[in-house]
């Protein structure tokens, strides 16, 4: 079953616009990750945030947690037509000794040059 | 390292047949995890291992479906027998820990079962 839902499905900018996903939640978590997906190919790891950690950077990439609402973000700013593709996020549950891995289904993201 | 290794790229398969995926995770990476991927479902997760043990494995959609994990280097999901709607991409992915830590994913087998 999936843990995580993002929002939009799909969403289509112009290069050099910000491009914001958002996901969703529904039991607590011990932290949350982001995965970018080019069409055919494997996922590659784009940034963790820890449940305790509010926000993080890591190049133009922002993501944001907040537990309360059981709800995070990923800003990309200044978008290049390669960042095209799927963005997921994705959460590993806390509590016991199950650490698995679930996924949302994702958003699909179209820079346009 | 060369990451995740998967094997095969593709495979097209009867109805009916045995199909055998094969995953070689990270070296040094402790935690296993299968996936398959469609349009319509996204990204389930099948089974999850730590430490070459089963720890989840409530995503298997039936009996049809088994894996293995014999040593820490190799791990199999075998279906058996195969239906056309097994047809998927089957995404190994490995990470060091329980949890705390990226996962790196291998580049998929893409099933069709006709």
């Amino acid at each position: 079953s999936q843990q995580g839902e993002e929002d939009p499905q799909a969403l289509s900018i112009q290069e050099g616009e910000n491009a914001t996903m958002n996901c969703s939640y529904k039991t607590s978590i011990n932290n949350l990750q982001w995965y970018r997906q080019n069409s055919g190919r494997g996922l590659v790891h784009l940034i963790l945030i820890r449940s305790n950690e509010r926000e993080k950077h890591s190049g133009r990439l922002r993501v944001t947690l907040d537990t309360s609402k059981k709800s995070s973000s990923l800003l990309i700013t200044a978008s290049r037509a390669a960042d095209t593709a799927s963005y997921f996020c994705a959460t590993v549950n806390s509590g016991g000794s199950n650490y698995k891995l679930t996924f949302g289904k994702g958003t699909l993201l179209t820079v346009n040059p | 390292d060369a990451g995740v290794i998967q094997s095969p790229r593709h495979e097209v398969t009867e109805m009916g047949q045995e199909v055998t995926l094969r995953c070689k995770p990270i070296s040094g990476h402790n935690s296993l995890f299968w996936y398959r991927q469609t349009m319509m479902r996204g990204l389930e997760l099948l089974i999850y291992f730590n430490n070459n043990v089963p720890i989840d494995d409530s995503g298997m959609p039936e009996d049809r479906f088994s894996a293995k994990m014999p040593n820490a280097s190799f791990s199999t999901l075998k279906i058996q027998p195969s239906e056309p709607r097994d047809s998927a991409v089957y995404f190994c992915a490995s990470s060091y820990g329980t949890g705390e830590t990226e996962a790196f994913f291998g580049q998929g087998t893409r099933l069709t079962v006709v």
